[in-house]
């Protein structure tokens, strides 16, 4: 079955603990995307990356890193969390954004993870 | 930069009334437009999508079409039932290899 995987799904933790959200995606896509779900906000993008070994801030990128060293997995890493980041994060993939004209920027998105940064 | 600006919610329905629910855009181009719907703990999904002027997008008994005349892409269905209720997101992606979000929509129908 075509899926993405975080994990976890529910997770709560203390200020300066750091802490990583897996993705995974088994559809051989090459665009994966993290974002962050706030009530009246909407999802902004936190980062994402093109491709293997490329990856480009979004609009809320501060307090966060992630990594592309595999084509499935795109971790977001928390070094040091602040109750700011308490937050509802998805991870999604793409073959491509438009531009590409084989796919038109359809994302298939994970169940989300809820982090509560105490 | 790219932009969707979306009817703020909630909104609460009665079984088999009309929902329209508006969203316009600001972008540079020829963005493709889509619409998304998150049901209660669930990531989101597309519910569809429209890649040029014009073209209207169906499913599920929901649609919008892309006017580019008043940068629109509402979405309406005519009978909206309670498995509808979930949140809309408008969304559009432009080239830039970003798919830009609406705030949502919360849509409650009631039996």
């Amino acid at each position: 079955e075509a899926q993405v995987t975080q994990n976890p799904r529910y997770l709560i933790t203390v200020t300066g603990k750091k802490l990583t959200v897996t993705c995974s995606q088994n559809m051989n896509h090459e665009y994966m995307s993290w974002y962050r779900q706030d009530p009246g906000l909407g999802l902004r993008q936190i980062y994402y990356s093109m491709n293997v070994e490329v990856t480009d801030k979004g609009d809320v990128p501060e307090g966060y890193k992630v990594s592309r060293k595999e084509k499935r997995n795109f971790p977001l890493i928390l070094e040091s969390p602040s109750p700011n980041q308490t937050s509802l994060y998805f991870c999604a993939s793409s073959l491509g954004l438009a531009g590409d004209l084989t796919n038109t920027g359809e994302l298939f998105f994970g169940e989300g993870s809820r982090l509560t940064v105490l | 930069g790219d932009s969707v600006t979306q009817m703020e919610g909630p909104v609460t329905l009665s079984e088999e009334a009309c929902l329209t629910i508006n969203c316009t855009y600001t972008a540079t181009g020829y963005p493709s437009l889509f619409w998304y719907v998150q049901y209660p703990g669930e990531g989101l999904q597309l519910l569809l999508k429209a890649t040029k002027a014009d073209d209207k997008g169906s499913n599920k008994g929901f649609e919008a079409t892309y006017r580019k005349e008043t940068t629109s892409f509402h979405l309406e269905k005519g009978s909206v039932q309670v498995s509808d209720s979930a949140v809309y997101f408008c969304a559009l992606s432009g080239g830039d290899y970003k798919l830009s979000f609406g705030a949502g929509t919360t849509v409650t129908v009631r039996a």
